[in-house]
């Protein structure tokens, strides 16, 4: 069964500073990894979805690492903003026709 | 990207009574679409997964007769919470998928029982 840990659970830095978040999962037969954002009482915001035969995406400010092999993913953050506050949630896709499973999600808090 | 609506936004409900859920895929056919629950400070957990025009695959723990899953068009489906009580209060998120093509979020719908 697979299963999605984020580490770590919340975050505070300080506004400018870099970050990485982290993702694992236990099963590395996976389709894609996808990393959303999500603001308090709001839905999803897609941010970067890397396919299996992926290394990486970028976007902006944004970049997401993918390592199947060891079962890990990173989403690095440059320049944090305040306006980057929101919980962060990784989620694998075993395959195609397969359901997302979710981490239980990174809360970032960028301190102005 | 997609667009996934979900209706109503926010809902309140008497204890017993049932409310309906609507999920719309605006610019794609859904051939699957997912249901899933977000309690306070959690992670989503995934319902039920229906395909179109097939009944819905429950998640083991998840009461079929109480949270009844209707996806009877490429572009719509149903969440029906029956008999509803306060433990049913959460953040209830579709999502819709063509294929195995990019999976869409709607923007939640938060159901409170009073």
């Amino acid at each position: 069964k697979q299963e999605v840990t984020q580490i770590p659970a919340a975050l505070s830095v300080p506004e400018g500073e870099n970050l990485v978040l982290n993702c694992s999962f236990t099963d590395s037969a996976i389709y894609n990894l996808q990393w959303f954002r999500q603001d308090p009482g709001k839905g999803l915001t897609s941010l970067l979805l890397i396919q299996s035969s992926q290394r990486e995406q970028t976007s902006g400010r944004l970049n997401a690492s993918l390592d199947k092999s060891s079962g890990r993913s990173t989403l690095y953050i440059a320049a944090s903003q305040p306006g980057d506050s929101a919980t962060y949630l990784c989620a694998v896709r075993r395959d195609r026709d397969d359901k997302i499973i979710f981490g239980k999600g990174t809360r970032l808090h960028i301190l102005p | 990207g997609a667009v996934v609506s979900q209706h109503p936004s926010r809902v309140i409900c008497k204890s017993g009574t049932s409310v309906k859920i609507e999920c719309r895929s605006l610019d794609f056919q859904a051939t699957t679409m997912f249901w899933y629950r977000q309690f306070p400070k959690q992670s989503l957990m995934l319902m039920a997964t229906s395909n179109e025009g097939s009944k819905a695959t429950y998640e083991q723990g998840v009461e079929k007769d109480k949270f009844l899953i209707n996806h009877a068009s490429l572009t719509l489906s149903t969440l029906t919470v029956t008999s509803a009580h306060p433990e049913d209060s959460s953040f209830y998120i579709c999502s819709a998928r063509q294929g195995g093509h990019e999976q869409y979020f709607g923007p939640g719908t938060r159901l409170t029982v009073t």
